[in-house]
């Protein structure tokens, strides 16, 4: 089973570029997350996604749009990456109700 | 507002001896909490989680939390540390996964270092 699929793992892009990290998963869950993780901060919510066609706000969207295209794929964008957007990030999904997250691998991103 | 609080950022340990983590919550309502591990460059991974009903829970690797509304706490415990058991640790708060409740909140993290 692949669980959560987040692509791609590693990338590094210059002040100023844009791009999308892209989430997966095959659960058939409806809530879906995006989650930096810089050290000393532990995870910090981006966006959430109760279910397919709603997003809200974390605890720090700024520089950041999400897109629940399906009720698989859950699109982070970064419009133009800034240094302080160099982090590690976690997608994450939950089915509804008594359920815990399960996590993606993480996307290694330096914004140089 | 939800939150989360680890205390502890860092804790060393020896092999064989007792470990405990704390972590603190602030939560609007009968919160679910949730403990999570993380192997350096790994994703995260559930040790053990609460809903309701008995406030001891068992986890895998031979965690275990209890839950303590008095105390808005949710401490990990285990009883004999192994080495593999370095790796960091991560508390979270949240409620059921529909509409706004299910936003997860984590503290900061506990890293684990064991020592022979």
């Amino acid at each position: 089973n692949a669980g959560v699929t987040q692509t791609p793992k590693f990338q590094v892009l210059k002040t100023g570029q844009s791009m999308t990290l892209q989430c997966a998963q095959d659960m058939n869950h409806n809530s879906m997350y995006w989650y930096r993780q810089d050290p000393g901060m532990g995870l910090r919510l981006i966006y959430y996604s109760a279910s397919e066609g709603t997003t809200d706000k974390g605890e720090v969207p700024n520089g950041y749009n999400v897109s629940r295209l399906n009720k698989r794929e859950f699109s982070l964008r970064l419009e133009s990456a800034a240094p302080s957007q160099t982090s590690v990030y976690f997608c994450a999904s939950r089915a509804g109700g008594m359920t815990e997250a399960f996590f993606g691998q993480g996307t290694r991103l330096t914004v140089v | 507002a939800q939150s989360v609080t680890q205390p502890d950022i860092h804790i060393t340990v020896s092999e064989g001896a007792s470990l405990e983590l704390r972590c603190n919550y602030s939560y609007g309502a009968t919160p679910y909490l949730f403990w999570y591990v993380q192997s350096p460059g790994q994703g995260l991974q559930l040790l053990l989680k609460y809903f309701s009903g008995d406030t001891l829970v068992q986890g895998i690797k031979g965690f275990e939390a209890e839950f303590k509304r008095s105390q808005s706490s949710f401490n990990l415990r285990k009883p004999s540390v192994h080495w593999s058991d370095a790796a960091e640790y991560f508390c979270a708060v949240g409620g059921p996964a529909t509409d706004s409740w299910g936003k997860l909140q984590f503290g900061a993290g506990t890293q684990v270092v064991v020592t022979p």
